[in-house]
């Protein structure tokens, strides 16, 4: 069934520093999701690509679709201490269509 | 509105025993669906449900029982519980089944010994 790899699974960054997570199919997607739990929490909905090519912004985040729709990416500019947390992509499709998400990558800053 | 809610917060079982996770929703939401989380693996989707009186399995739906008798509730049971079932569980919802939000209740912290 399909499947999202999301790399890297750990990023440690001092605060300042950029920051980017990858999320690839070996399928086309129609959309994908980005979501961030930040620790002991629950996943928060971020954003939704559907476009191909699409680039959507958030304050410092940037969020990416590749022209193929088989990946996506986050990009947070100069992180800062809030920006802790687990960032996950999601997108339709496996054996059951439903929302499959990507393993997480867990982002750490230090001060 | 309080959005999606789960009880308990913390659960301990021992193995054998049955039990049912609560979750509700106020947003009047059709799609319901329960995860569960892992270290390593994301969330698993388990079971879910496009309205009431309908019910589907997920990528990992043995060992769990599903129902839903009312738009806004969506139990999650245990029939025997297995260490296996060591986990965070996550309840969401949305407005539709596909592109749209996912809104997660706070998660239910399950440890089966």
């Amino acid at each position: 069934g399909q499947q999202v790899m999301q790399i890297p699974q750990y990023q440690h960054v001092q605060e300042g520093e950029d920051f980017t997570t990858y999320c690839n199919s070996s399928t086309t997607l129609s959309n994908i999701q980005w979501y961030k739990q930040r620790p002991g929490g629950h996943p928060v909905f971020l954003i939704q690509l559907v476009k191909s090519g699409e680039v959507k912004k958030q304050k410092r985040l940037t969020f990416q679709f590749g022209e193929a729709k088989k990946n996506s990416s986050l990009h947070i500019t100069a992180t800062q201490t809030t920006d802790v947390g687990t960032y996950f992509c999601a997108a339709y499709g496996g054996a059951t269509n439903k929302l499959i998400f990507g393993t997480g990558t867990l982002l750490a800053v230090q001060p | 509105n309080a959005g999606v809610t789960q009880t308990p917060k913390f659960q301990v079982l021992k193995t054998g025993q049955s039990m049912t996770l609560q979750c509700a929703q106020d947003m009047n939401h059709e799609y319901m669906s329960w995860y569960r989380q892992d270290p390593g693996m994301g969330l698993r989707l388990i079971h879910y449900s496009v309205g009431a009186g309908i019910t589907d399995q997920g990528e990992v739906p043995n060992g769990y029982n599903v129902s839903r008798s009312t738009t806004e509730d969506f139990p999650l049971r245990l029939l025997s519980a297995a260490p296996s079932q060591t986990s965070v569980y996550f309840c969401a919802s949305s407005y539709s089944e596909v592109s749209s939000e996912q809104y997660f209740g706070p998660g239910t912290r399950l440890t089966v010994t």
